[in-house]
Formats: C-alpha cells, sequence, structure tokens
C-alpha cells in the first residue's frame, strides 16, 4: 500500500534554533517527492519538489534531502523564526499517475 | 494576479444534502486537482482535471463528483453528505505537467450536522 509517513507528529523548538523534520514513504515506482508548508487554516505552499535522481534541495532557510534508495525524505529549517510555526507536510506522486500521497504532516511550533 | 480562488468560504449543510464547491485557477493554468482535509490530517486526493478530462482519482466514493469547464474552472460536488464529509476542501491549479508546482486555494470549509 503507497503510504507516506512523518515524524515527529509535533515538535517545538526556541526561536533561532534548527530543527530536522523526517519524511518516509513506501510509494512505488516514485516519481517525485514535494514538501509543503501550511499554515493553520490555509492551503499548503510548496517549500521543494525533488525527483528521484535529485539528494538536495533549498529554498532558503529550508533545505530538503531524499535519499530514493532508503525511500526517507528530511527538510531541515535552519535558524528558526516565528513565523515558521505551521504544519509541514511530505507529498508523493507515483509515476504515469497524477495522484498524490500526502503524509499527515508535522506540526511545528517556534517560540520566542 | 489572482491566485486560486474557492467559494463559498465556509458552508453548513445536513446530512443528506448535496452541496457544490467552486475554485477558479490562476490564469493560464488548465489543470485543477481537489483535496479533501481532515481536521489534524494531511489532504487527501480526490480528483484531478486537466483540459477538461478527468486525469486521476482518489479512493472517494462515487457520492463525489467534479467536473471542469471551458474557462478550466471547476466544481467539486458532494451527494448524500455524511457527517464525516466534514472537513476543509482545498482546490490546487498547475500548469498540468508532471512535475509543475502546486498552488492551493483557501478552501472551503464545509460543516456537516
Amino acid at each position: 500500500k503507497n503510504q507516506v509517513e512523518q515524524s515527529p507528529q509535533s515538535l517545538i523548538i526556541l526561536e533561532g534554533k534548527n530543527c530536522t523534520l523526517q519524511c518516509n514513504y513506501t510509494v512505488s515506482p516514485f516519481s517525485n517527492l514535494r514538501w509543503y508548508k501550511q499554515d493553520t487554516g490555509r492551503g499548503p505552499v510548496s517549500l521543494t519538489i525533488m525527483t528521484f535522481s535529485e539528494n538536495t534541495k533549498s529554498n532558503g532557510r529550508y533545505t530538503a534531502t531524499l535519499d530514493a534508495d532508503t525511500k526517507q525524505s528530511s527538510l531541515h529549517i535552519t535558524a528558526s523564526q516565528l513565523s515558521d510555526s505551521a504544519s509541514y507536510i511530505c507529498v508523493v506522486s507515483v509515476v504515469g499517475t497524477y495522484k498524490y500521497i500526502f503524509g499527515t504532516g508535522t506540526r511545528l511550533k517556534v517560540l520566542a | 494576479d489572482a491566485g486560486v480562488t474557492q467559494s463559498p468560504t465556509h458552508l453548513i449543510k445536513t446530512r443528506g444534502q448535496q452541496v457544490t464547491l467552486r475554485c477558479s485557477p490562476i490564469s493560464g493554468h488548465k489543470s485543477v486537482s481537489w483535496y479533501q482535509q481532515v481536521l489534524g490530517q494531511g489532504p487527501q486526493f480526490i480528483f484531478q482535471y486537466y483540459e477538461k478530462e478527468e486525469r486521476g482519482r482518489g479512493n472517494f466514493p462515487d457520492r463525489f463528483s467534479a467536473r471542469q469547464f471551458p474557462n478550466y474552472s471547476s466544481e467539486l460536488n458532494v451527494n448524500a453528505l455524511l457527517l464525516g464529509d466534514s472537513a476543509l476542501y482545498l482546490c490546487a491549479s498547475s500548469l498540468g505537467r508532471h512535475l509543475d508546482e502546486q498552488y492551493f486555494g483557501p478552501g472551503t470549509r464545509l460543516t456537516v450536522t
């Protein structure tokens, strides 16, 4: 069964600290993996998109890594800010389809 | 340029009723996708339309249907509403190619009582 699991479910960190969020997937055959940021009550906003041939991609203070062999991805946030408080969702799509499988997300809270 | 717009913002219906949700994509985008997000969970893929044709479907019952119009706007219909249909319904638009960015609207919050 195609699944995307994220950990931790929730995380609290102090402003200025770094953190890493994890995503494990069983989707096969894998096409691409995306990370989204979703503020409460709003639609998700794309952070990164990676294909199976890409190992890392950055977007400002956000850096995503992908290991297609172990089917794991991580999202690293550097020098966190209060505005980083949100849910971060990992999404994987299947080759040959336009079907997107979402993880349940990691809820990040950054405290002053 | 306007982003993805959805209407209505909020909606309250009773069990057994039918509902229609609307989505207008970003200008130039030919693909629209619909997602259901239950509180505390990630979105679940319902449909994707491209050039007015259904291109992908998630694991939702036949009570859920959608269509895309010549101007690329889209409607999601849900019949015989159940309490479990209460959720945030998100629409996303893209140019339509596999690796294209998806841009999400603010969603429609549906409450079924």
